[in-house]
């Protein structure tokens, strides 16, 4: 089952601020954030591979807590450019058949 | 530096019909992956390889064929195509695995069976 990320949707005004989560049925071993934009590819953000580590890139910070088998990603002072759907990654192996995971993604769009 | 990248971008079929979808990445990665993507699904897994020739199921095999005799290409075949299959279609490539390593994705092929 993937990962289930919330919310679904969201949108703000250049400047403020969001946050995204991502929550597991299993225990997660490391997360992955990427950022989709419409008709493009996946872009990775950031990986967090120890529970509690927290990660920045620019504006953008992502913490992992193990027990709680969630991440969140903090989006800070938004840009129009962070407009995009965010998806979280991760794996695991089920009777010996690995999975790469991503989340239900969420949508973010970022208005001037 | 050409990366990763995907043919053909765009591609129409016929239901029945055979397909290859093809993938060459520049970088000397070890690993490779093929996704497909679609409304309500998100990206799952088709099939990835660690090496050339070493190659595993993913998520969603069926229906599909793959085959890795060189480090820097990975196609991927659909033996006989369903409209099912009409989905948009990522290769990806990491140095390492992919639980530790970043994932660098293809531009992607846009598939539809008719």
């Amino acid at each position: 089952q993937q990962p289930v990320q919330s919310p679904q949707a969201v949108i703000l005004r250049e400047g403020e601020d969001a946050v995204i989560n991502c929550s597991s049925s299993k225990a997660l071993y490391s997360v992955h954030w990427y950022r989709q934009k419409h008709g493009e590819a996946p872009v990775f953000l950031m990986i967090l591979l120890k529970g509690g580590e927290q990660k920045g890139h620019e504006k953008i910070s992502a913490s992992f807590n193990e027990k709680k088998q969630q991440s969140s990603l903090y989006l800070t002072a938004s840009q129009l450019s962070y407009s995009g759907t965010y998806f979280c990654g991760t794996e695991e192996t089920t009777s010996g058949t690995y999975k790469y995971i991503f989340g239900t993604g969420t949508r973010l769009k970022v208005l001037a | 530096d050409a990366g990763i990248t995907q043919s053909p971008r765009y591609k129409i079929t016929e239901t029945g019909r055979q397909v290859t979808l093809m993938c060459h990445q520049t970088w000397s990665h070890s690993y490779m992956f093929w996704y497909r993507q679609d409304l309500g699904h998100g990206l799952r897994l088709i099939y990835y390889s660690a090496a050339a020739d070493i190659t595993d199921k993913g998520e969603v095999p069926d229906g599909y064929v793959v085959s890795r005799s060189k480090t820097e290409n990975f196609p991927l075949t659909l033996e006989s195509a369903t409209r099912s299959q009409t989905s948009v279609y990522f290769c990806a490539s990491s140095l390492t695995g992919p639980g530790t390593d970043t994932q660098y994705f293809g531009p992607g092929t846009r598939l539809t069976v008719l």
